[in-house]
């Protein structure tokens, strides 16, 4: 199995402030043939299930607003939230989906400080 | 817009089958671009995929290993639902449930697994006597 870590568990950053969250897979998750990073970024609030953010590692889903940017390729990816706002308190995770089973990191809790 | 909606007790005793059922909006359980998946959330494991369901000309299911001897997930083409057991269940089974859909194309150089999208709304089971 892909085991995929999260750095830091918890982070505290200023309302306007530039947040990043990291993952570290445990081996590539890039196809080469297709040139892509089978990877993807969720946040989940409480109570809610996880919610797509970004896939293809750098691809912003629809309607997620442009602050939030995903990066990275091979084992190595960052989640950057260029101005962060006070709805983006919650917990983040990273999920590989380049093979079976998908795997998530343990997630990252971001708050405000 | 495809929706998932969850449906299934609470509470389940333990050495119990865990029955929880997924109903589909917007699309198909019998696409063939599409898997239907049940993943697990708990403090201990963290998100944790459990198993999938899919149709390829015949239906198809894929199990995580930690659960493989206990588990089914099936489809209801009459319903356009599916559903999870869980047999033999413990505590360690406490958890919320959600299923998902994952893209699941197929082109020229064959088919490839795309993310999580969308999710139930979660069902929290608690295993308990």
């Amino acid at each position: 199995d892909i085991v995929m870590t999260q750095s830091p568990d918890s982070l505290a950053v200023s309302l306007g402030e530039r947040a990043t969250i990291n993952c570290k897979s445990s081996q590539s998750v890039l196809y080469s043939p297709h040139n892509k990073n089978y990877l993807a970024w969720y946040q989940q609030k409480p109570g809610q299930p996880p919610k797509l953010l970004i896939y293809w590692a750098s691809t912003r889903e629809s309607g997620v607003p442009d602050r939030f940017s995903g990066s990275g390729s091979g084992t190595d990816f960052t989640l950057t939230i260029s101005s962060l706002q006070a709805e983006d308190v919650a917990v983040y995770y990273c999920h590989q989906y380049y093979s079976t089973p998908q795997t998530f990191g343990q997630g990252t809790r971001l708050e405000i400080k | 817009q495809i929706q998932l909606q969850q449906s299934g007790p609470g509470l389940v005793k333990p050495s119990q089958t865990l029955s929880l059922t997924c109903a589909i909006s917007g699309d198909s359980v019998s696409s063939k671009t599409a898997a239907w998946n049940w993943i697990r959330q708990s403090p201990s494991r963290g998100l944790e995929w459990l198993g999938r369901t899919y149709y390829r000309s015949k239906w198809y299911d894929d199990y995580a290993e930690s659960v493989k001897s206990r588990i089914s997930i099936t489809p209801d083409t009459s319903k356009n639902q599916f559903s999870l057991h869980l047999d033999s269940v413990t505590p360690e089974d406490t958890a919320v449930y959600y299923c998902a859909r994952v893209g699941w194309p197929c082109g020229a150089g064959g088919c490839y697994l795309n993310w999580f999208d969308p999710w139930g709304q979660g069902t929290l089971v608690t295993v308990s006597s």
